[in-house]
């Protein structure tokens, strides 16, 4: 069975610290990983994508992927109460296939 | 960007009667099409795949013959729920990907099915 585990939530931070997500794999074949964000009741957004080892960076989002430690986060950097969420890892077979869903992580940010 | 537009947002209908969701890529060809169920507070299960002109290829524990997705053509995927009952309420998601494209997976926005 090909899994995708997310940290246990929900997490709350305060406005302006760091949130950082985890997740983990099982499947080492997966090539691609995802983060979306899902607000209630709304699809998920993508908030970053990542394919290689090492650091991603995009504005506030860094993501982490480290594929010997079957290993991605997400760091979101000076939270924003706008930043509460649902956050979903996913990860995708090598040929795009279908994405594995982790559970989500609820993330609170309290002003 | 990608665009993927789904529609309707939220129907309500009667147990017994078939509902049609459609996904459509606005502005790129979806060679892939991903339906998702997502229960309330639950992540994503994948329910089937579908490549344009072939059938479906379905998860394990989903009903092919109540759960009929076509994907005739590459801008167009409907997901069709027949004879729907109280259990089939939840929030339907499409997925459309392109390889050849750097979008990555695009979702629509999703449709909320209540069975009554």
């Amino acid at each position: 069975q090909k899994e995708v585990e997310q940290n246990s939530g929900p997490l709350s931070v305060p406005e302006g610290a760091i949130a950082s997500l985890n997740c983990t794999y099982s499947d080492r074949g997966s090539q691609s990983f995802f983060w979306y964000r899902q607000y209630s009741g709304k699809s998920p957004e993508l908030i970053m994508s990542i394919y290689s080892n090492g650091d991603k960076e995009d504005g506030r989002f860094t993501a982490q992927l480290n594929k010997a430690s079957q290993y991605v986060s997400l760091l979101i950097r000076d939270s924003q109460p706008s930043d509460s969420a649902t956050y979903l890892c996913a990860g995708g077979g090598t040929s795009y296939g279908k994405l594995t869903f982790g559970q989500g992580t609820i993330l609170t940010v309290h002003p | 960007g990608a665009v993927v537009s789904q529609h309707p947002s939220w129907v309500i209908c009667k147990s017994g009667t078939s509902v049609k969701i459609e996904c459509r890529s606005l502005d790129f060809q979806a060679t892939t099409m991903f339906w998702y169920r997502q229960f309330p507070k639950q992540s994503l299960m994948l329910m089937a795949t579908s490549n344009e002109g072939s059938k479906a290829t379905y998860e394990q524990g989903v009903e092919k013959d109540k759960f009929l997705i076509n994907h005739a053509s590459l801008t167009l995927s409907t997901l069709t729920v027949t004879s729907a009952h109280p259990e089939d309420s939840s929030f339907y998601i499409c997925s459309a990907f392109n390889r050849a494209l750097n979008y990555g997976y695009t979702f629509g926005s999703g449709t909320r099915l209540t069975v009554v």
